[in-house]
């Protein structure tokens, strides 16, 4: 079975500075993807960022990056130049990939809680 | 519609009565999943409907908790007997296809149960 942890159950960062946040997962698949999930105070789940398992190039969004370390089975998430609006809850999330039609359902981590701070 | 639509937002029930959740999807959205997400805890999944398939309940945590999709559209979470255990935050999500590997959810914004 698939797991997800995060580390860090709260994290404060000052408006303008950089931020890493710590995911770690446990699979033995070869083929998956990864996610991170922001979910602020109004509880919906938005995606700020995906990662196939096969790319060994790191996503980016805008501000935000991952540093996904296969072999050490390592995806953080790093905010850049972070606005108050940032502050939420994120999420890691990992999806192994399946064919036939079978359920690609999302395993989630406990969450980080991020403050940004003025 | 234009999202995914949670009804209602909050609900508070007494202890084991039965409550029912819904969820209206994207229009054309074919998959449909259910969400719990209690207190310090990540989501747990807990059911998915595709299309016409036999939908997947493995992640229900008891025969309490059932869930129907009305015309491969409106969802509606049923449990039964309510317990204090159940108090969550109920989450619903859809995609455009079985193969939701490009991240491509909508989540709702959840209903939160709370069984006094």
């Amino acid at each position: 079975a698939q797991t997800v942890t995060q580390s860090q159950p709260e994290m404060s960062v000052q408006e303008a500075e950089t931020v890493t946040l710590s995911c770690t997962y446990d699979t033995s698949e070869n083929n998956y993807y990864l996610f991170w999930y922001k979910q602020p105070p109004s509880r919906q789940m938005i995606l700020v960022i995906r990662q196939e398992a096969y790319k060994q190039q790191n996503a980016t969004e805008n501000r935000f990056s991952v540093n996904f370390q296969k072999a050490a089975k390592s995806f953080s998430l790093k905010i850049s130049d972070s606005q108050l609006g940032d502050t939420a809850m994120y999420f890691c999330a990992f999806m192994k990939h399946v064919g036939g039609g079978a359920t690609n359902k999302l395993i989630f981590g406990t969450g980080t809680l991020l403050a940004v701070q003025p | 519609g234009a999202g995914v639509s949670q009804s209602p937002s909050n609900k508070v029930t007494e202890k084991g009565k039965d409550v029912e959740l819904r969820c209206d999807p994207i229009s054309g959205h074919t998959a449909l999943y259910w969400y719990r997400q209690s207190l310090g805890q990540g989501l747990e999944f807990l059911i998915y409907f595709q299309g016409n398939s036999a939908p997947d309940k493995s992640g229900l945590p008891s025969d309490r908790f059932s869930a129907e999709r009305t015309g491969g559209s409106v969802s509606t979470l049923t449990i039964q007997r309510t317990q204090q255990e159940d108090s969550a935050v109920y989450l619903c999500a859809s995609s455009f296809s079985s193969y939701g590997f490009d991240g491509g959810y909508t989540f709702g914004s959840g209903t939160r149960l709370t069984v006094v």
